[in-house]
Parts: structure tokens; C-alpha cells; sequence
């Protein structure tokens, strides 16, 4: 089972620049998660899709858009990058979290905004 | 606001030593509570989880942690430490029955040989 896919592992942009994460689960998973990960600070959620065709926002969803394509992917769009969406992103995908809290992870993807 | 807090950021530890790393939480309602691991170069796994019962839960890899609801706490502990254990752990908090879990800032274990 390949789990939760993200792709690309890597990319640097320029300032203004737009880009998609693109993310995609095969375990028949309702939820999946967008996340940032920074030095000292954990992870912060950025947006989430409770079920297929609902999308909500997280703790910092400003400058971030998404698109739950169908029940497997789930996209992110950055429009215009800027240097402190320099992270690296994990996108997450579970069953309802509040009834079996797991949530499987992607290999990250690393962005680097100059 | 809920928060997560990770008393340490970087615990460097020998093999054999035993293991103890605080977490604290502020919310006072029904909690679920999480440890999740990530190894160097791999992504995060969960290690194990509480969401009702016996307040000392098990986990994989001979890690354990105890839920103390009085001190609001989630510590997780393993008796003998080995250096394939060197990685970030995080615990994470699901309070209420919504869809976010919120994260501590993680600690990175190093086990030395």
C-alpha cells in the first residue's frame, strides 16, 4: 500500500510565485489534512477536509488555497509565494480523528520560498 | 486559545537510559491524546493514543504513556532508551469532537551509542 502520497518531495520558488502540493490516500480515508511544519514550533494545521466536497480552514490557512478534487486527492495551492511559506508540508488523511485519532502521514514535501 | 505545551526541545540521552518526556495540555473538557514519532528521513507515525480507560496506555516499541487528568498531562515513557530511538516525538491534543488536533512544538531525542 503506498499510504499517503505527496508530491513534489522538493521545490524552491521565487517570490510571487504560484504552485500546487499535490496529495492523493488509498485507504478510502473521509478526512485529509494539510499541515506546515516549522523549527520549534510543531505542526499547524492549514486547511482540512472533513469529508469529500467540504473544505475548512485551519489555524493559518491566510495565503493557502484548496481543492478537495475528489474522495483520494487533496491539493494546495499556494498563488503567490512568499519567503515565510518557506516549510515543509505534510498532508494527512484519517478516518474521524475523534472517534479513532489516527492520522497517516505523507513523506513531506519541502518548499523553499527565496 | 487550547495549547500543547513540550517541556523539552532537545533531550540527548545514553543507551539503556530510561525516558521521560512532559507534555502538558490547557483544556479542561474530554480530551483524546496522542504521541506521534518521526524517525530521521521518514514520515510521522503515530506511537500511541488515549481516548478512554486505563490512564496508562502502551504503545509500540516499549513506549508508554500516563494520562493524569488532575495535572492535565501525557507524559510518555519508556524504562530503556536504544539509539534506534532517535527522532522528534510529538503529542497532540484532540479536544471536543471536531477535526483538528492541536500540536506541541516536538522534541528531538538523541539516543548516543
Amino acid at each position: 500500500n503506498a499510504g499517503v502520497t505527496q508530491t513534489p518531495k522538493f521545490q524552491v520558488l521565487k517570490t510571487g510565485q504560484s504552485m500546487t502540493l499535490q496529495c492523493a490516500q488509498d485507504m478510502n480515508h473521509n478526512s485529509m489534512y494539510w499541515y506546515r511544519q516549522d523549527p520549534g514550533m510543531g505542526l499547524r494545521l492549514i486547511y482540512y477536509s472533513a469529508s469529500e466536497g467540504t473544505t475548512d480552514k485551519g489555524e493559518v490557512p491566510n495565503g493557502y488555497n484548496v481543492s478537495r478534487l475528489n474522495k483520494r486527492e487533496f491539493s494546495l495551492r499556494l498563488e503567490s509565494a512568499a519567503p515565510s511559506q518557506t516549510s515543509v508540508y505534510f498532508c494527512a488523511s484519517s478516518e474521524n480523528p475523534a472517534t479513532t485519532g489516527e492520522l497517516f502521514f505523507g513523506e513531506g514535501s519541502r518548499l523553499t520560498v527565496l | 486559545a487550547q495549547s500543547v505545551s513540550q517541556h523539552n526541545h532537545h533531550v540527548i540521552l545514553s543507551e539503556a537510559a530510561s525516558l521521560e518526556l512532559g507534555c502538558n495540555y490547557s483544556y479542561g473538557g474530554t480530551v483524546n491524546l496522542f504521541w506521534y514519532v518521526q524517525y530521521p528521513g521518514q514520515h510521522l507515525q503515530l506511537l500511541l493514543k488515549y481516548f478512554s480507560g486505563d490512564p496508562l496506555v502502551k504503545g509500540i516499541k516499549g513506549f508508554e504513556a500516563e494520562f493524569i487528568k488532575s495535572k492535565f498531562s501525557f507524559n510518555l515513557r519508556k524504562p530503556s532508551v536504544q539509539w534506534s530511538d532517535t527522532a522528534e516525538y510529538f503529542c497532540a491534543v484532540n479536544a471536543g469532537s471536531n477535526y483538528q488536533l492541536i500540536w506541541g512544538a516536538g522534541t528531538k531525542l538523541i539516543i548516543k551509542p
